[in-house]
């Protein structure tokens, strides 16, 4: 059974960059068929999509925050990583990974989320 | 951009059934999936391309689409179906999509 797991600083100062890794156990993201997705919930809010990437490199942003962010994948480790510049208190939000099956199929594998506080 | 709307919150005594709407502001609204939140976890898909269930779920969640709405029904409601439940859809110029979230409660 697939499962997915966030890692990274749950602290990050104004201006910087925030960084999340999201490991896959259970299943190689190398063997196609879904695109791996990050999702942001700020608190108390609903969920925003923040982007995706399929194990060839391509890449799927929300236009809100295309300038920003940046989703990369590393096979061999079996983990995808989120990347996002320039945060602001606005940027504070429970950050999700999840499994993407794609226009029709829905995210239907979740990490439990990383916490992220942007503050100086 | 693609904008969806759902009611804020619903409420269903025990037993009883949950209609959740969820509406586009595009005409016929794309490909739905639905997910579960309870508190303090994360989502967890209950509905996926309008009508079809993960396996695992309860045949009591089951989804609708006419137009440009989409329906979650809960048949049946208990007490642990208690979360707010999330529609979202894929749009051309926005991507993926959630709707605002309608927190069910269990009277």
């Amino acid at each position: 059974q697939v499962q997915l797991q966030e890692s990274g600083p749950g602290l990050v100062k104004p201006s910087q960059t925030l960084s999340l890794t999201c490991t896959v156990s259970g299943g190689s993201i190398s063997r196609g068929g879904y695109h791996w997705s990050w999702i942001r919930q700020h608190p108390g809010k609903g969920l925003e999509w923040i982007g995706y990437i399929y194990y060839t490199g391509d890449t799927y942003y929300n236009p809100s925050l295309k300038s920003r962010a940046s989703i990369s994948v590393d096979t061999s480790n079996n983990q995808f990583s989120l990347r996002l510049t320039s945060v602001t208190a606005a940027d504070t939000a429970l950050y999700y990974c999840a499994r993407d099956k794609g226009v029709w199929g829905g995210l239907d594998v979740w990490g439990q989320g990383a916490t992220v506080t942007v503050s100086s | 951009s693609y904008v969806l709307t759902q009611p804020p919150s619903v409420s269903v005594a025990p037993g009883k059934t949950a209609t959740i709407t969820c509406g586009g502001n595009k005409n016929a609204i794309k490909s739905v999936h639905w997910y579960q939140q309870k508190t303090g976890q994360a989502p967890v898909l209950v509905v996926y391309d309008d009508a079809d269930r993960p396996s695992g779920i309860p045949e009591r969640f089951s989804g609708s689409k006419s137009g440009n709405t989409a329906t979650l029904t809960i048949s049946g409601v208990e007490a642990g179906d208690e979360a707010d439940y999330y529609c979202q859809v894929w749009d051309s110029t926005s991507d993926y999509v959630f709707g605002p979230g309608t927190k069910v409660a269990v009277l």
